[in-house]
Parts: C-alpha cells; structure tokens; sequence
C-alpha cells in the first residue's frame, strides 16, 4: 500500500536550535517527493520537490534532502515565523497525478 | 508563482442547504483540479479529481451525489456540498495542476471553512 510517514508529529525548538522532520514513504514508482508548508487556516504553499536520490533544494532556511526511501527537511536556525505543519507529499503512480500525503509535522518555534 | 484562488473562504449555512464552493486558477490553464477535506490536526483527505470537460473521479467512500463537483472550464471547478449537516462541516481545499507543470507541483487555494449548524 502505497503510504507516506512524517514523524515527529509535533516539533518545539527554539529559536536558532537547527533540527530535521522525516518523511519515509513506500510509494511504487515514486515519481518526485514535494514538501509543503501549511499555515493554520490557510492551503499548502508549495515550497520543493525532489526527483531523484541525493538530490537537495535549499530555500532560506529550509533544505530538503532525498534518498531512495525517505526525505529530510532541514531546518537551520529556526525562527518564529517558521513555526508551520509541513507536508511532504508523493504523487501516486496511477496515471492520474494524485498525490498522497503524509499527516505533517507541527513545528513550534519559539522566540 | 501560479496563483489559485478559492472562495468563499468561510461559511455558515443551516443544515438542508447547499453551498457552493469554487476554485479559480488565476494565471494558468488548470486541466486537473482537486478537493480535499481536512480535518483538524490531520493531514488532506483527497476527495475527487476534477477534469475539464468530463466528469469528476471521486475516492473511495465520498458520496458524488452529495458532493457534486463541475470543472466547466480551464481555469474553474467548483465544489457544490447538497443538502449539508453538521458532519460535513469542515476545511475544504482545491489545488490545481498547470497543465505545463510536473507532476508534483500543486498550487492550492486558500481552503474554505464550512460550518454546518
């Protein structure tokens, strides 16, 4: 069953403590790993996708990584306004651009 | 970036009515436009697959009759919830494909709040 796991749930740093949220994932024929940020009432913002293992994307703050069965987002010196649920995401390999997500890490940063 | 925009972004409606929900790419050509339902704390429930021009595919479990989705044209599908109860409150989001973008990359809508009293 295709499946795509984040853990932790939940993530409190503070400010400037750097940390990493995993996304393992059991998708037949993955074809990319797309991370987003979702903001508490609001719709996912796209932020990276990723095709092929060993690749990375970096983005202010943010870097992604991707190896053949999990990704990591890294965070360096966090900042409040990077407190956020980050998805990761696979598109399933139906044909139909479908994409299944994980449940989201809930980052806290605080000040 | 590409640009999705939904409306309305909250609403409250008696049980028995139906609200209509809709979902505009602003600056692309969206062949594919999708609904998910999200719960509190839980992560986008994939609803139903809108095509332009063809009938929607729903997932597993979600009612096409109770959740009627039209995608007339390229850069419009809209979410009619019939008939709504208090179980169908919730957050409901679109996202929609360019049609020159890889697989991956959704642009989703600022999601719509509905509460059913």
């Amino acid at each position: 069953e295709d499946q795509v796991t984040q853990s932790p749930e939940a993530l409190r740093l503070q400010e400037g403590e750097s940390s990493s949220l995993n996304c393992s994932y059991t998708v037949s024929g993955l074809r990319g790993l797309f991370w987003y940020r979702q903001d508490p009432g609001k719709g996912p913002e796209f932020l990276f996708t990723l095709y092929s293992a060993g690749e990375e994307k970096e983005k202010e703050r943010l870097k992604a990584t991707l190896t053949k069965k999990e990704s990591f987002l890294h965070i360096t010196a966090p900042k409040p306004e990077d407190s956020a649920t980050y998805l990761c995401a696979g598109p399933l390999n139906t044909g139909g651009f479908k994409t299944i997500f994980g449940a989201g890490t809930r980052l806290f940063v605080k000040a | 970036g590409a640009v999705v925009s939904q409306h309305p972004s909250r609403v409250i409606c008696k049980s028995g009515t139906s609200v209509k929900i809709e979902c505009r790419s602003l600056d692309f050509q969206a062949t594919t436009m999708f609904w998910y339902r999200q719960f509190p704390k839980q992560s986008l429930m994939l609803m139903a697959t809108s095509n332009e021009g063809s009938k929607a595919t729903y997932e597993q479990g979600v009612e096409k009759d109770k959740f009627l989705i039209n995608h007339a044209s390229l850069t419009l599908s809209t979410l009619t919830v019939t008939s709504a109860h208090p179980e169908d409150s919730s957050f409901y989001i679109c996202s929609a494909r360019d049609t020159l973008a890889r697989v991956g990359e959704l642009f989703f809508g600022e999601g719509s709040r509905l509460t059913v009293l």
